[in-house]
C-alpha cells in the first residue's frame, strides 16, 4: 500500500533552518509529483511548493519563495523540504503529499505530519 | 491569491441528516479545479471530490461535488457517524490555496 512517512519532531530557534524528510513505498516514485503543505495551530493548510520527481523541477509558492527549498533522491524514493529563516510564526505541522493520477495539484495520499516548533 | 472561505463554520447535525457546506472563490477557479477533503482529529486529509464534482477512488457516493466559477457545495446526502469531521476546500486553478474548513459535528 502507498505509505509516505516523514522525519520526526524539530525544534529550532529563530533564524535557523529546518529540513523534514518524506520517503515514499508502494508506488514508483517518479510517477507522482510531491507536495508540501503546512497547518500552523488553528489555521489552515498553506501548500508550500511541489517537485516534479521525475527531473527534480519545483514550483513555489510565492509566500514561501526564497526561504523554501525542495528536493528528491530517487534512488531512496525519498523527497526533503528545507525551510530557511524561521520565525515563530513557521511552527506549524508539516505535510508532505503525493498527486493523484494525472491531476497533479490534488493531493491523495499524506505523510504523518512532522512538528516543527520556533521557539527561542 | 485565491482566497477561499467556507460556510457555516460549524454545522450541527444529527445522522441520516443532509450536509451542505459551501465554498466561495474570489475570484473565479479555472475549469472547476476545487477539490474537497475530510479531515479526523490527528488524521492527515482525505481526498473526496477532485474537478468540483469527481469523486476520488474509494469515496461513498452519499459523497457529492458541485458548483462552478466561484461558488461551490459539498453535499453528504445521508450523515453516517463516521461523517463528523471536518471539512475543507483547495482550489488548484491558480497556485494552490486552501479553505478554513466547515466543522460538521453531532447535533
Amino acid at each position: 500500500q502507498v505509505q509516505l512517512v516523514q522525519s520526526g519532531a524539530e525544534v529550532k530557534k529563530p533564524g535557523a533552518s529546518v529540513k523534514v524528510s518524506c520517503k515514499a513505498s508502494g508506488y514508483t516514485f517518479s510517477n507522482y509529483v510531491i507536495h508540501w503543505v503546512r497547518q500552523a495551530p488553528g489555521q489552515r493548510f498553506e501548500w508550500l511548493g511541489w517537485i516534479n520527481t521525475v527531473n527534480g523541477n519545483t514550483k513555489y509558492s510565492q509566500s514561501f519563495q526564497g526561504r523554501v527549498t525542495i528536493t528528491r533522491d530517487t534512488s531512496a524514493s525519498t523527497t526533503y523540504m528545507e525551510l530557511s529563516s524561521l520565525r515563530s510564526e513557521d511552527t506549524a505541522v508539516y505535510y508532505c503529499a503525493r498527486s493523484y493520477r494525472a491531476v497533479a495539484l490534488v493531493m491523495v495520499y499524506w505523510g504523518q505530519g512532522t512538528l516543527v516548533t520556533v521557539s527561542s | 491569491e485565491i482566497v477561499l472561505t467556507q460556510s457555516p463554520g460549524t454545522l450541527s447535525l444529527s445522522p441520516g441528516e443532509r450536509a451542505t457546506l459551501s465554498c466561495r472563490a474570489s475570484q473565479s477557479i479555472g475549469s472547476s479545479y476545487l477539490a474537497w477533503y475530510q479531515q479526523k482529529p490527528g488524521q492527515a486529509p482525505r481526498l473526496l471530490i477532485y474537478g468540483a464534482s469527481s469523486g476520488a477512488t474509494g469515496v461513498p457516493d452519499r459523497f457529492s461535488g458541485s458548483g462552478s466559477g466561484t461558488d461551490f457545495t459539498l453535499t453528504i446526502s445521508r450523515l453516517e457517524p463516521e461523517d463528523f469531521a471536518v471539512y475543507f476546500c483547495q482550489q488548484y486553478g491558480s497556485s494552490v490555496t486552501f479553505g478554513p474548513g466547515t466543522k460538521v459535528d453531532l447535533k
